[in-house]
């Protein structure tokens, strides 16, 4: 069984362009949970898809926004970057809603540097 | 407010000795999911054990255990025969429904495993 794919692993902008990163979580998995690390504030929740819909926000600006297909892969999107968005966006993976008491499974995240 | 706390930023420790991690959580919620991710350089979140709210015996998982103390919302991880591939990042983390299930994570713990 395929784990969560994140793609790409690595990327390099420039301030004022946006991204868009890829998640492919583990098949028959339906939530979809991003998460931004990075050293001075540690793992923060951006937010969790279900069936193609935002379950969740964590407090980030509008510049930060995704989207999820039916096929349960997700996209995250980062608008006019800022030096600030340097960090590694980490994927998590579960079955889903109703499902609390479950793991989440993680991708190898991909590193954004914005220079 | 900070909801799980990972009191040692670093720990050191001689190769095949016993490790605990501390952590220690807060939450109003009596159904809640508790887990521990390990986190080496590469980045990727390494899912190692889980322990629900109202499990009776703690979570075990090859050389790891958890320590679950729940009066005292006390989910320390136990790693026994400790081993030079166990140098990584430790976070723990819970989900609850008071954050509508979104995982929040703790700071992490440095281990170094000495040879």
């Amino acid at each position: 069984k395929a784990g969560v794919t994140q793609t790409p692993r690595y990327l390099i902008k420039t301030r004022g362009q946006q991204v868009t990163l890829s998640c492919s979580p583990i098949s028959g998995h339906r939530s979809v949970s991003w998460y931004q690390q990075t050293p001075g504030q540690g793992l923060q929740f951006l937010f969790e898809y279900f069936s193609e819909t935002q379950r969740n926000k964590g407090n980030f600006p509008g510049r930060f926004s995704g989207r999820q297909f039916s096929n349960s892969r997700s996209e995250m999107n980062v608008s006019t970057l800022e030096l600030g968005d340097s960090a590694l966006y980490l994927c998590a993976s579960s079955i889903g809603q109703g499902t609390m008491n479950t793991e989440a499974f993680f991708g190898q995240g991909t590193r954004l540097t914005v220079v | 407010a900070q909801k799980i706390t990972q009191t040692q930023p670093g720990m050191f420790v001689q190769e095949k000795e016993a490790v605990t991690l501390d952590c220690t959580y807060d939450t109003s919620d009596p159904s809640y999911g508790l887990f521990w991710y390990k986190q080496p350089s590469s980045g990727e979140m390494i899912f190692l054990i889980y322990q629900g709210s109202y499990d009776q015996q703690n979570a075990t998982e090859g050389r790891y255990s958890l320590n679950f103390q729940k009066a005292r919302k006390s989910a320390n991880l136990v790693i026994s025969a400790s081993q030079l591939g166990d140098s990584a990042m430790y976070f723990c983390a819970m989900r609850d429904r008071n954050r509508d299930d979104k995982i929040i994570f703790g700071k992490g713990t440095r281990l170094h495993i000495l040879p």
